[in-house]
């Protein structure tokens, strides 16, 4: 079974703080991707990356950046956390090979205060 | 761009009936995929079904089919035989097909869905 997995399922942070969060997949996929799920909006993608030391922008990307230093491996940074950040964050991954599927992780829920 | 529309953000059916989830897409490509996608309270997001563009006959997995008209741009899930384990938010989703390489989805707004035993 593929597993992508995130740091944290809830985290409180205070506005300002720089934030990190992660995500881990075990099925050497070579896609991965930051989404942000409010309700009413559905999922909106912020990054994504199609190989270690790449990345684009998605939809929402501001005020957001990743890092991928390791492929089995996507973080994504709040450089300066902001009350409007608040907001459950789902990671993703799937093979370029069979591409019919995303993998989710758990989710993240963060609250800024 | 592409968009997808789910016009239901809630929909309720009692237990053991059959409900449909609406689905509308726009897209100018003739090669493409949609997926139904199930967020139970849990969160674990999963996939349910997908439907290849190219493909006229309806995708069906056990209790959960398609209803896919290209030409009307429109990609309903029909649920049979309603389970309390059928409650979930239900995504509707496309991607372009996979000549286009890797490739992001788009996502609607989600359909909160409630069984009633």
């Amino acid at each position: 079974d593929v597993k992508v997995t995130q740091s944290s399922r809830y985290l409180v942070k205070r506005t300002g703080e720089k934030v990190f969060l992660e995500c881990v997949q075990d099925m050497d996929h070579e896609n991965m991707f930051w989404y942000r799920q409010d309700p009413g909006l559905g999922l909106r993608l912020i990054y994504f990356s199609y190989d270690v030391k790449m990345k684009e922008k998605g939809d929402i990307p501001e005020g957001y950046s990743v890092s991928r230093e390791k492929k089995e491996r996507f973080s994504l940074i709040l450089e300066s956390a902001s009350t409007n950040q608040t907001s459950m964050y789902l990671c993703a991954s799937y093979s370029g090979t069979f591409a019919y599927e995303q993998y989710f992780g758990p989710g993240t829920r963060l609250t800024v205060t | 761009a592409q968009t997808v529309t789910q016009s239901q953000p809630e929909m309720s059916v009692q237990e053991a009936e059959t409900v449909t989830l609406s689905c509308t897409y726009d897209t100018s490509e003739s090669d493409y995929y949609l997926f139904w996608y199930k967020q139970p309270p849990s969160r674990q997001m999963i996939l349910v079904i997908r439907q290849e563009a190219y493909k006229q006959q309806n995708a069906t997995e056990n209790r959960f089919s398609v209803n896919f008209q290209k030409a009307a741009k429109s990609f309903s899930l029909k649920i049979s035989d309603s389970q309390l384990g059928d409650a979930a938010m239900y995504f509707c989703a496309y991607r372009r097909g996979l000549n286009f390489g890797n490739e992001k989805l788009t996502f609607g707004t989600g359909t909160r869905l409630t069984i009633i035993p």
